[in-house]
């Protein structure tokens, strides 16, 4: 059963544009989300997060926007850059849980 | 370096046999969490640790994996009697004590990762 669901296993986007990544969750009790990054051969790494009582939070070219009555979420990069290939994972708390739910992952390539 | 170390990176070997994991947190992290990540999924939960305690383990882990944290610091994680499904990438993260639950998840930082792989 993923709670955490993310659709697109790849994302190919030309440099300097925007990339858009989806996610969408299943459990309306979820109350905050992170987007994690990970490089080949390294552990993820926090990028960003928001809280469900926020439709939106920025932190330079990354900025999450929250739907919480659509259950969905998602995270601009603009401009993106070659160093944002990499696999971004969406995740969430479980409720009442001290453990992360991951979706699968979309493989970001970045174009020159 | 001051993050979280895991040992080995790789580690080969036929089905039957025992393998352990090593991993060290970042020092003065209270949490450490043991993670799963097979090719195309994201990391799935398998165990985690409050100091020296055992909280919660998935039950992904069955009874042939074993994790233990004896003094607080270091843990391992033990698969006895390997399978092929067994295969993956071991990642272990760890988190300090926060003022909130979600501080905590903001500063879970993972390792490298142990990539088993049984043949």
């Amino acid at each position: 059963d993923q709670q955490v669901k993310q659709n697109s296993p790849s994302l190919s986007v030309q440099e300097g544009r925007i990339s858009i990544l989806n996610c969408d969750y299943t459990n309306s009790m979820f109350d905050y989300f992170l987007w994690y990054k990970k490089y080949p051969a390294e552990g993820p790494t926090f990028l960003i997060s928001i809280s469900s009582i926020k439709d939106k939070n920025e932190d330079g070219r990354f900025t999450v926007f929250l739907n919480k009555s659509a259950k969905h979420l998602s995270l601009h990069i603009v401009p993106s850059q070659p160093g944002d290939s990499a696999v971004y994972f969406c995740a969430a708390p479980g409720p009442g849980d001290d453990k992360i739910i991951f979706g699968k992952g979309t493989r970001l390539h970045i174009l020159p | 370096d001051t993050g979280v170390s895991q040992d080995p990176r790789h580690k080969i070997t036929k089905r039957g046999q025992n393998v352990t994991f090593r991993c060290d947190p970042i020092s003065e992290h209270n949490r450490l969490y043991w993670y799963r990540q097979t090719l195309g999924q994201g990391p799935e939960f398998l165990t985690y640790f409050q100091n020296e305690a055992q909280l919660e383990k998935s039950r992904l882990l069955s009874d042939r994996f074993s994790a233990e944290r004896p003094k607080g610091s270091f843990s391992t994680l033990e698969i006895q009697r390997t399978e092929q499904g067994d295969s993956a990438m071991y990642l272990c993260a760890s988190s300090p004590p926060g003022q909130g639950a979600h501080i905590g998840y903001e500063k879970l930082f993972f390792g490298s990762g142990t990539q088993l792989s049984v043949l």
